[in-house]
């Protein structure tokens, strides 16, 4: 069965303590496997989309990187702007009209 | 201007009835969807849209409907509201042609209250 697992389910920082979130997923063929941070009561809102195993994207303090079974979130010198609940979801090759969202990783970076 | 924008943002409304939320995008994509997110739990597909003609049932689409008016309108009715209804409803769309890849841009939301 096709399924996304992200964790920690909360974490909390200090103001530049780099650190990774996970999202684990099966699925029968990726077509695709994307991030999104959400703040509370809003909208989540795009960040990345990795296509294939070995692919990696950056953007300012966030870099996500993909292999065949999983996902990292990488924070480098998070700022506590960079609060919110980060969202994993996965579209698979067999049933590519269903997507696959995790519960997410609530993220605390304290100043 | 918001590329994805849903009406209204907040709602509270009494248990029997029935609620239409809308929901517009300017990004010009086919496909539009509704979800509902509840405390603590992952999004949950309530129903999709892949161009005008096509409505295709979610995960959880008992107890509601929809409409596609035109490729930039999509509604969800709630036709007999009821308390466990309750929670945050987002549209999203997709462009398809990005690699046969559907990356989904949210509005911003939909809280809604059923007493």
């Amino acid at each position: 069965e096709d399924q996304v697992t992200q964790s920690p389910e909360a974490l909390r920082l200090q103001e530049g303590e780099s650190s990774s979130l996970n999202c684990s997923y099966t699925v029968s063929g990726l077509r695709g496997l994307f991030w999104y941070r959400q703040d509370p009561g809003k909208g989540p809102e795009f960040l990345f989309t990795l296509y294939s195993a070995g692919e990696e994207k950056e953007k300012e303090r966030l870099k996500a990187t993909l292999t065949k079974k999983e996902s990292f979130l990488h924070i480098t010198a998070p700022k506590p702007e960079d609060s919110a609940t980060y969202l994993c979801a996965v579209q698979g090759e067999s049933n590519f009209n269903k997507f696959y969202f995790g519960s997410g990783t609530k993220l605390n970076v304290k100043p | 201007d918001a590329d994805v924008t849903q009406t209204p943002r907040n709602r509270i409304t009494k248990t029997g009835k029935r609620i239409m939320l809308e929901c517009s995008q300017t990004k010009g994509h086919d496909r539009m969807y509704w979800y509902r997110q509840d405390p603590g739990l992952g999004l949950q597909l309530i129903y999709y849209s892949f161009d005008v003609k096509d409505i295709n049932k979610g995960e959880i689409s008992d107890g509601y409907s929809v409409s596609r008016q035109a490729q930039a309108k999509f509604s969800l009715s709630l036709e007999s509201a009821i308390p466990n209804q309750t929670a945050l409803y987002f549209c999203a769309t997709s462009d398809h042609r990005d690699r046969g890849t559907d990356t989904q841009y949210f509005g911003p939301g939909t809280r809604l209250t059923v007493l």
